[in-house]
């Protein structure tokens, strides 16, 4: 069975530009969260979509936004882009929505701000 | 202070043991995970425990909980080369966002 898969693996932005990252959960997952991991850090947690609705948001500005598709896919979209949004952004599903479904991450995209 | 804190460093020698630490402050975490990360790649599951456990063994892996202490622990037997990687615990339960550490560079040397 196919894991989560992300798109794209690596991309350069230029600041003030936008970007749009997309994710597929595992069959059957119906939760989808989102994370940015800065070098030398662990993962910080953005969104947290489950059914097609939000259902938790991290400390994170406006300019973050996600959405979640009729078939469990989703999007994060990121606004103004700064030099400090270049990360790794990883997306992870579950059956239901965490913390009490064990979460299965992608291997994640790599955005470079410049 | 954080969260969740963890080691940043830990040299092993191949073949030894190598135990990674973890302290937590959200007692009501009802799972406590770890995760391992190889360079440029995403976060692999490794092992999880729930918090009315004390310890969960998964052939080389040996998990431990102290929640008194609110202190977890990885233990990795007969440590090889392929195991160097960043180690992540992350909690979840209690606190509706899953928290997790920054994370233990794990370095095997022969």
């Amino acid at each position: 069975d196919a894991g989560v898969t992300q798109s794209p693996t690596h991309l350069i932005k230029t600041r003030g530009q936008h970007v749009t990252l997309r994710c597929s959960p595992i069959s059957g997952h119906k939760s989808v969260s989102w994370y940015q991991q800065v070098l030398g850090q662990g993962p910080q947690f953005i969104f947290q979509y489950y059914e097609k609705e939000e259902r938790g948001r991290g400390n994170f500005p406006d300019r973050f936004s996600a959405r979640q598709f009729p078939n469990y896919s989703s999007e994060l979209n990121v606004n103004a882009l700064l030099l400090g949004d270049s990360a790794l952004y990883l997306c992870a599903s579950s059956l239901k929505t965490p913390p009490g479904n064990t979460i299965y991450f992608g291997e994640g995209s790599w955005l470079t701000v410049v | 202070g954080e969260d969740v804190e963890q080691s940043l460093f830990l040299s092993v020698r191949e073949g030894d043991s190598s135990v990674i630490n973890c302290t937590y402050t959200d007692s009501s975490s009802t799972y406590l995970y770890w995760y391992k990360q190889e360079p440029g790649a995403g976060l692999q599951l490794l092992t999880y425990i729930f918090s009315n456990m004390d310890m969960k063994q998964d052939q080389r892996l040996t998990v431990l909980l102290n929640k008194k202490d609110k202190h977890l622990s990885l233990r990795i037997a007969d440590t090889q080369t392929g195991d160097s990687a960043i180690y992540f615990c992350a909690l979840g339960g209690g606190s509706y966002i899953p928290t997790f550490g920054r994370g233990t560079s794990l370095i095997v040397h022969p």
